[in-house]
């Protein structure tokens, strides 16, 4: 799996836009990328994932650069229930375990 | 989205006792479960993959005679904590994977807080 490097912490203000950004300039061809994040006490929970292209759903954006080495989720309109640490991850689809880095630690604030 | 549950949420138990946590993957079949450790202020770390039928396959570091894992159906994987120590406190997160290879998309249980006095 490639390297990810991500901020340790970020603030964001309530209701504002959460761009947390995720470099990976090792990623190889076949390697997605992956954003789960982990709210306080609870298990990580998956969020959104792309190989190339920009990608949306209901809980984030994720946009990818054309050289594919780096990317940033974006929390369109951040609220106190997003303060948690945002991991980046990035690897081939196997099967196989994730490998957690440091992640961002995100604080929305009133 | 998929929901994987977990129980109990949280236990308490003396130095010596057995612990058995389980993994329940609600709305899918999961042939891979991942049981993680999570202590305080540092990310997870993987325990052991648990394939459906199979025995486990555990980490580097790991005691697979003190970590028991039963992965007997593809709904439900167990880990227990055999003559457990108070070093084995820790917050335990299972996660199961949804088949389909190319999204390869894991979906993780709430944790289980486990103290050991």
């Amino acid at each position: 799996d490639a390297k990810t490097t991500q901020p340790t912490s970020m603030d964001c203000a309530e209701g504002r836009a959460a761009n947390l950004p995720c470099n990976h300039s090792t990623i190889s061809g076949n390697e997605y990328v992956y954003w789960y994040r982990q709210i306080h006490s609870q298990g990580p929970q998956y969020i959104i994932h792309g190989l190339k292209n920009n990608e949306t759903n209901e809980m984030a954006s994720l946009i990818i650069t054309e050289d594919r080495k780096s990317s940033t989720l974006i929390l369109p309109h951040a609220t106190l229930r997003d303060t948690a640490v945002y991991y980046c991850i990035v690897r081939v689809p196997s099967g196989n375990m994730l490998t957690f880095g440091g992640g961002t630690r995100l604080m929305v604030k009133p | 989205g998929a929901v994987v549950s977990q129980h109990p949420s949280w236990v308490i138990c003396k130095s010596g006792t057995s612990v058995k946590i389980e993994c329940r993957s609600l709305d899918f079949q999961a042939t891979t479960m991942f049981w993680y450790r999570q202590f305080p202020k540092q990310s997870l770390m993987l325990m052991a993959t648990s394939n459906e039928g199979s025995k486990a396959t555990y980490e580097q570091g790991v005691e697979k005679d003190k970590f028991l894992i039963n992965h007997a159906s593809l709904t439900l994987s167990t880990l227990t904590v055999t003559s457990a120590h108070p070093e084995d406190s820790s917050f335990y997160i299972c996660s199961a994977r949804d088949g389909q290879v190319i999204i390869d998309t894991q979906y993780f249980g709430p944790g289980t807080r486990l103290t050991v006095l």
